[in-house]
C-alpha cells in the first residue's frame, strides 16, 4: 500500500472549517483514498472515501488533486467533538478483502 | 450503518492467565476481519487478519502462538491472549469489512486490557 504523509497536529478554531491535508504521492490508480478519526480510547471512525473525483458526505468533503498525490479532508464547521486523531489511509479496495495501514496522523485540536 | 460489538471493553488479569475478546458484526457478515494493537500515544498496529473458516494470518513478529484468532462464523471472531504478561497491557480493536458496503471498514469500540 502507498504511504501517507500528514502533520503531526493542528488546531482549529470551533465553527471555523478545518482543512486536514494528506500527501500520497506513490498512490496507485486502483487505490482509494480513506479519511478515519479516532477519538481518544474509542475505535476508529470511518469518514470518508474517494477515488478520484471530490466526495461530501454528511461528516466532511474529501477533495482529491487531479495528479491524486494529495488530498484534502475538510470539515466544514469544526465542533469540540470533532477533536480527535485523523487517518489518512491509501488501500486497494477494489476487490474483495483490503488492509489498512495506519501511520501516525493527524492529531486535531478543536479550540473553543 | 454496520455495526461492530467488541467485548469486553475493559480487562484487568493477572499474569499467566489468559484472556478472550469477542467482536461480532452485528447487521452484516464479514468473511474478513482484522485485529489491531495500539500502544499509549501510538498508531494503530495490525496484528492479524481472521479469515472464516480457515486459519488467521499473522503479521510478521506476531506471536500466533499467544494470541490465538478463532473466526468460526460469519459475524464472530475472537482474540484469546495466552499467557498474559504486563507488556501485552494495551488497547486491541477489532474491525469487519461489509463486501459491498459503502462505509469501508466498521471498528469495534476496542478493549483496554491491563495485565498486572
Amino acid at each position: 500500500d502507498a504511504k501517507t504523509t500528514q502533520p503531526p497536529s493542528m488546531d482549529c478554531a470551533e465553527g471555523r472549517a478545518a482543512n486536514l491535508p494528506c500527501n500520497h504521492s506513490t498512490i496507485s490508480g486502483n487505490e482509494y483514498v480513506y479519511w478515519y478519526r479516532q477519538i481518544h480510547s474509542q475505535g476508529p471512525q470511518y469518514i470518508i472515501h474517494g477515488l478520484k473525483n471530490n466526495e461530501t458526505n454528511e461528516m466532511a468533503s474529501l477533495i482529491i488533486t487531479e495528479d491524486r498525490k494529495s488530498s484534502t479532508l475538510i470539515l466544514p464547521h469544526a465542533t469540540l467533538r470533532d477533536t480527535a486523531v485523523y487517518y489518512c489511509i491509501v488501500s486497494n479496495s477494489g476487490a474483495g478483502s483490503y488492509q489498512l495501514t495506519f501511520g501516525k496522523g493527524t492529531k486535531l485540536s478543536v479550540i473553543p | 450503518g454496520a455495526v461492530v460489538s467488541q467485548h469486553p471493553s475493559r480487562v484487568i488479569c493477572k499474569s499467566g492467565t489468559s484472556v478472550k475478546i469477542e467482536c461480532r458484526s452485528l447487521d452484516f457478515q464479514a468473511t474478513t476481519m482484522f485485529w489491531y494493537r495500539q500502544f499509549p500515544k501510538q498508531s494503530l498496529m495490525l496484528m492479524a487478519t481472521s479469515n472464516e473458516g480457515s486459519k488467521a494470518t499473522y503479521e510478521q513478529g506476531v506471536e500466533k502462538d499467544k494470541f490465538l484468532i478463532n473466526h468460526a462464523s460469519l459475524t464472530l471472531s475472537t482474540l484469546t491472549v495466552t499467557s498474559a504478561h504486563p507488556e501485552d497491557s494495551s488497547f486491541y480493536i477489532c474491525s469487519a469489512l461489509e463486501l459491498g458496503g459503502a462505509s469501508g471498514y466498521t471498528f469495534g469500540s476496542g478493549t483496554r486490557l491491563t495485565v498486572v
